[in-house]
C-alpha cells in the first residue's frame, strides 16, 4: 500500500516558473526523502529532511517538513525543461530497516 | 549515474514461466532493496537484503523471491509470472548506514 501522496498528479508550468508539489504520509517516520524520475527510468535521490527539521534547501530545491500534519512539499525554483520529469517523496517505515515507502508521484512537465 | 546497473533493460515473458533479473550494486554498498513499479505508480517495496541475508519484506508473495552475493550483485527471481507482474523492476543499493538509496535504471518486464 501507499503511504504518501502526492499532490498535484500533474503539474504543468512555463519555464522560469517555480513549482510546488506537496506529499502526505500516514505514519511516524524518521525522515522524508524526495526522488526525481525521467521517463520511467531510474530514481534520483535529491533531499533527504529528517524529522526534527523544518526546512532544508539544495540549490534550487526547498523541502519543508511539518510533522504534525504529516506532510512535505517540494519547491522548485526557477524551473527549466530539463526539470521534466515525475516526482516522489518516500518516508521511511519508521523502523531502522531502511525500507522506502512511496507515493503515486507528481508528473510535472516545464514548457519551453 | 549512481554506479547500479541492471540486466537485462528489456525482458518479454509467458504467462506462468520463470525470470531472473539482476543488479550490480554500487562498490560498498552492502544492503540491497527491489522495488516493482507498475505504469503510473510509485514503487512498491519487495524486499532488502543485507550481507546475504533477507532484511524485509513487503506484501509480495513467495513467488518473488531474492539472492545477494558478496561481489555486490543481487537477483531477483520471480515464478509462475502473472500478467500483474508486468512492471519495471528497480533495485538499489545503498551503505548500511545511509538512507539514501541509488537507484539502477530499471528493468521493464511485461508478461503476455
Amino acid at each position: 500500500s501507499q503511504q504518501g501522496e502526492e499532490d498535484p498528479q500533474a503539474l504543468s508550468i512555463q519555464e522560469g516558473e517555480n513549482a510546488t508539489m506537496n506529499c502526505s504520509y500516514k505514519t511516524s517516520i524518521n525522515n522524508l526523502q524526495w526522488y526525481r524520475q525521467n521517463s520511467g527510468r531510474g530514481l534520483v535521490h535529491l533531499i533527504l529532511i529528517r524529522s526534527n527539521e523544518r526546512e532544508k534547501h539544495s540549490g534550487r530545491l526547498r523541502v519543508t517538513l511539518d510533522t504534525s500534519k504529516k506532510s512535505s512539499s517540494l519547491l522548485i525554483t526557477a524551473s527549466r525543461a530539463a526539470d521534466t520529469a515525475s516526482y516522489f517523496c518516500a518516508t521511511d517505515a519508521g523502523d531502522s530497516n531502511y525500507q522506502l515507502i512511496w507515493g503515486a508521484g507528481t508528473k510535472l512537465i516545464i514548457k519551453p | 549515474e549512481t554506479g547500479v546497473t541492471q540486466s537485462p533493460t528489456h525482458l518479454i515473458k509467458t504467462r506462468g514461466q520463470q525470470v531472473t533479473l539482476r543488479c550490480s550494486s554500487q562498490s560498498g554498498h552492502n544492503t540491497v532493496s527491489w522495488y516493482q513499479q507498475a505504469l503510473g505508480q510509485g514503487p512498491q517495496f519487495i524486499f532488502q537484503y543485507y550481507r546475504e541475508e533477507e532484511n524485509g519484506r513487503g506484501n509480495f508473495p513467495p513467488r518473488f523471491s531474492g539472492l545477494q552475493f558478496p561481489n555486490y550483485s543481487s537477483e531477483l527471481n520471480v515464478n509462475a509470472l502473472e500478467l500483474d507482474d508486468s512492471a519495471l523492476y528497480l533495485c538499489a543499493s545503498s551503505p548500511a548506514d545511509q538512507e539514501t538509496q541509488y537507484f539502477g535504471p530499471g528493468t521493464r518486464l511485461l508478461v503476455l
